[in-house]
This record gives structure tokens, sequence and C-alpha cells, in this order.
């Protein structure tokens, strides 16, 4: 069971690039890391995934060092309403049971 | 396609009553998951179904029941409300595309039990 760490907070202002770096180091070889994002009141939103190295697509980039125990969410040039939670999970598919949230890291952006 | 929905988007119950929560989605998703959020927490795995006829316990399945007739059906059932149930209750689906975990999720269900 690959459990995550993530900061509980962080802030940043409009305009910078937001790096929010999860920690799984238990991580099993047929894992994915998934990264949602959630506004208040709203289910949770898929933003990114990948399995190694670097993935981009048009709202973020994901990186992942060689040993995959810990990943790397970049938001580049935030606005407020980048303002939201977000989760880092590590899993697959077979393991559907074993999928935990944990408690995100709430991210505040700042005019 | 309307994705995944969810009803009712409100409801107060008194403990000991009975409800079902109701979940369904048109993206002709194998899998699908019911998860509880309680405030300033993340999302707990209550019960999922990776196909119709198929469930299984999550991480807080104590208190629920499900069933899964159906691909675009997966409604959740509470036989005896209590405090402990006050949640927001989300329901998601996805495909099995290869190991991965892209879920989508409904707009969810805001449970008060008094």
């Amino acid at each position: 069971l690959a459990k995550t760490t993530q900061p509980i907070s962080m802030d940043s202002y409009e305009g910078q690039e937001v790096n929010i770096t999860c920690s799984h180091n238990n991580i099993a070889t047929n894992d994915y890391i998934t990264w949602y994002q959630q506004f208040p009141s709203q289910g949770p939103r898929f933003i990114i995934q990948g399995y190694k190295t670097k993935v981009t697509n048009e709202v973020a980039s994901l990186f992942i060092p060689a040993d995959r125990k810990s990943s790397t969410l970049s938001l580049p040039r935030v606005s407020l309403s980048d303002t939201a939670v977000y989760y880092c999970l590590v899993g697959e598919d077979s393991s559907a049971s074993k999928i935990i949230f944990g408690s995100g890291t709430r991210l505040s952006i700042r005019p | 396609n309307a994705g995944v929905t969810q009803t009712p988007k409100f409801r107060i119950l008194k403990i000991g009553q009975s409800m079902t929560l109701q979940c369904a989605q048109d993206m002709n998703h194998n899998y699908m998951y019911w998860y509880r959020q309680d405030p300033g927490m993340g999302l707990k795995l209550i019960y999922y179904s990776v196909g119709a006829g198929i469930t299984d316990k999550g991480e807080v399945p104590n208190g629920y029941n499900v069933s899964r007739s159906t691909t675009e059906d997966f409604p959740l059932r509470l036989e005896l409300a209590a405090p402990s149930q006050t949640s927001v209750y989300f329901c998601a689906s996805s495909p099995p595309s290869g190991g991965t975990n892209e879920q989508f999720f409904g707009p969810g269900t805001r449970l008060t039990v008094l």
C-alpha cells in the first residue's frame, strides 16, 4: 500500500510557478501517480497522471525522478482560480480498494 | 454526455432513518466508486465496483450497502442513519485503461443526520 505525503498548505501569487511535491516511498512497480484538483463544494477533477520521467498537458506538468519515490506537480503561471486542494494518489486499477486520497495540499493564490 | 450524476444534492435525515443515494454514469465505464468526505479531510473509499454484479468493500464500508445491477447505476444505501454518517458523498467512475486511475466525479450529495 503506497501511502503519500504532501504539504498541508502552500501560498503563492498570481503569475508565479507553483510546485507541489508528493512523497510515496512505497510505490509499487505497477503503480501510476495521479493528481486531482478539488474546488470547494465540488468533486475532485483529474489533472494529470504519469508513470516515470515527465508528463505535460495543457494545465500542468508532472515530474517523476528515476526512483519514483516522489513526484512534483508543476502549475505554470497560476491565477486566483487555481486556489484549490490538490491530491496526489498512487495506485493502479487492480488495487482499487486501496485508493487513498489523503488530506491533500491546500493551495492559496493571492493577487 | 451528462457524465456522473448524483441525486439528491442535499438531504437531512433523522437518526435511524434509511435512504438511498443515487449515482448514474453515461460513459459506459466499468469501474464505479463511492467516497465520503468529512470537513477538511480527504476522500475515503466506501465501496467500489468493477462491473455489473460485482462490488467490494473499501476503507470505510460499515453502515452502508451497495448494488450494481447495471453498468450505469451504482446506488449507495444507508440502512440506519447515524450522526457519524454526516458527510459529503461523492460517486465516481472510471474506465479500465491499463493501470490508470483517472476517475470522473459527480457533484456530490451533502447528507446531514440529526
